[in-house]
């Protein structure tokens, strides 16, 4: 079965600190595929990067970065110089590739919190 | 550059009514999600259409049903309205070739029932 782990409830952070989130999940499928969503206060989800099991490279955009680890499975994401901006609830999810579709399992979010 | 549309963006609603929530997806985009979100919550799977077939269900209740019209836009309709359907629903379209996750999400429907 699927399953998303994110065993951070809330963190709290200030400005400027580097904050990392984890994630670990479970699959028994060898293809598959994770994603982190940013949901701020106003609601929306914010998609920010998708990772197929074949690529573990580990990617950095802007003050983002994501760890990818199949040995350990987990797909941990880091802030780094946190804003206050960057205070949402952060999901991680997993969805094994069923033909090309596929539902999202989600893990319980992290909130993030970060204060001037 | 288009995004999935859902509509209303809020909705209330009394116990007992029904609701219909609507979704258009991507132009092109060939398969529809609905999730659902309660309060302090992760987003749930209820259903997913491809090609306006459903092809995929998860913890839809029976009062629910949906479909996917010949324009590829989706409507999600709820009945006999409880107090515990009150949350945030989701609709997301992707392309299969896309690979999993061409998900784009819409902004959401905020549905009330008082």
């Amino acid at each position: 079965a699927q399953k998303v782990t994110q065993a951070q409830t809330e963190i709290s952070v200030v400005e400027k600190e580097d904050v990392t989130l984890d994630c670990v999940y479970e699959t028994r499928d060898t293809t598959y595929y994770l994603f982190w969503y940013k949901q701020p206060p106003s609601g929306e989800l914010v998609f920010l990067i998708r990772r197929n099991s074949f690529d573990e490279q580990n990617e950095i955009s802007g003050r983002y970065s994501w760890n990818f680890q199949k040995s350990t499975s987990s797909f941990n994401f880091t802030i780094t110089a946190s804003q206050v901006v960057d205070s949402a609830v952060y999901f991680c999810a997993l969805s094994e590739a069923k033909g090309s579709q596929g539902n999202l399992i989600f893990g319980k979010g992290t909130k993030l919190s970060v204060k001037p | 550059a288009a995004g999935v549309i859902q509509s209303p963006r809020h909705l209330i609603k009394e116990k007992r009514e029904t609701a219909t929530l609507k979704c258009y997806p991507i132009p092109r985009h060939d398969t529809v999600y609905w999730y659902q979100q309660g309060p302090g919550q992760d987003p749930q799977f209820l259903i997913s259409f491809y090609e306006k077939m459903q092809s995929d269900k998860g913890s839809i209740p029976d009062r629910f049903s949906a479909q996917q019209f010949s324009d590829y836009h989706s409507e999600l309709n709820m009945s006999s309205l409880e107090l515990g359907d009150s949350a945030l629903y989701f609709c997301a379209s992707s392309l299969v070739g896309q690979g999993v996750g061409g998900y784009t999400f819409g902004s959401g429907t905020r549905l009330t029932v008082v």
